[in-house]
């Protein structure tokens, strides 16, 4: 069974940081990519961030560029989130998300970051 | 960036009804375009992908269909199960983006 687990979130000022991790299970790890997806509260889905299979490609929504760093440890079948300069913007739950194409067919059950003074 | 705008925002139906929801996109997005469902404080669950390929467990009564710029899902007979909110998504190219969601309300 595909599991996909966060941790990390929680309540930082604004211009902190914070890095969330997602572990994998019930599956190859190391032959998806693999994404990062918000949803603010009360919002619509964002997409946040992907990074290939092996690492060598990523992308990054313009809104986090620059500040966010998505990363993976294959060995650990651990995915990462680095996020500094958080703004009160950055608030919401953050998933992470398998993708089939595109689009995605598994998601974690997401974690809450709040950035609030 | 590619928008993606969803109509209705709100849509109120009855069980039983057939009920649409368009998707449309600023450019041309071939057929890359999901559809996911989302009830409150639960994760989205991928329903249609490709246009119209139907998720595995995902029962006939939701369908889609379109290609290009404008994308549509249907459900041919809302069930009790079905009063939620609906998402397109296009995955044509990055950034992929959402539309901004339809609720799906008893009347």
């Amino acid at each position: 069974e595909v599991q996909l687990v966060e941790s990390g979130g929680g309540l930082v000022k604004p211009g902190g940081s914070l890095r969330l991790s997602c572990a994998a299970s019930g599956f190859t790890f190391s032959s998806y990519s693999m994404n990062w997806v918000r949803q603010a509260p009360g919002k619509g889905l964002e997409w946040v961030s992907s990074i290939t299979s092996s690492g060598a490609n990523i992308y990054y929504a313009d809104s986090v560029k620059g500040r966010f760093t998505i990363s993976r440890d294959n060995a650990k079948n651990s995915l990462y989130l680095q996020m500094n300069s958080l703004r009160a913007e950055d608030t919401a739950v953050y998933y992470c998300a398998r993708p089939r194409g595109g689009c995605f067919d598994f998601w974690g059950q997401g974690t809450l970051v709040t950035v609030s003074s | 960036d590619i928008q993606m705008t969803q109509s209705p925002s709100t849509l109120s139906a009855s069980v039983g009804d057939r009920v649409t929801i368009t998707c449309r996109a600023s450019q041309s997005i071939s057929y890359w375009l999901a559809w996911y469902q989302q009830k409150p404080g639960k994760v989205p669950k991928l329903l249609i992908y490709k246009a119209s390929s139907l998720e595995s467990g995902v029962p006939s009564r939701f369908s889609g269909s379109g290609s290009g710029t404008e994308f549509t899902l249907t459900i041919s007979s809302l069930q009790p199960d079905d009063f939620t909110t609906y998402f397109c998504q296009q995955y044509n190219s990055f950034p992929w983006t959402f539309g901004q969601g339809t609720k799906v309300e008893i009347k």
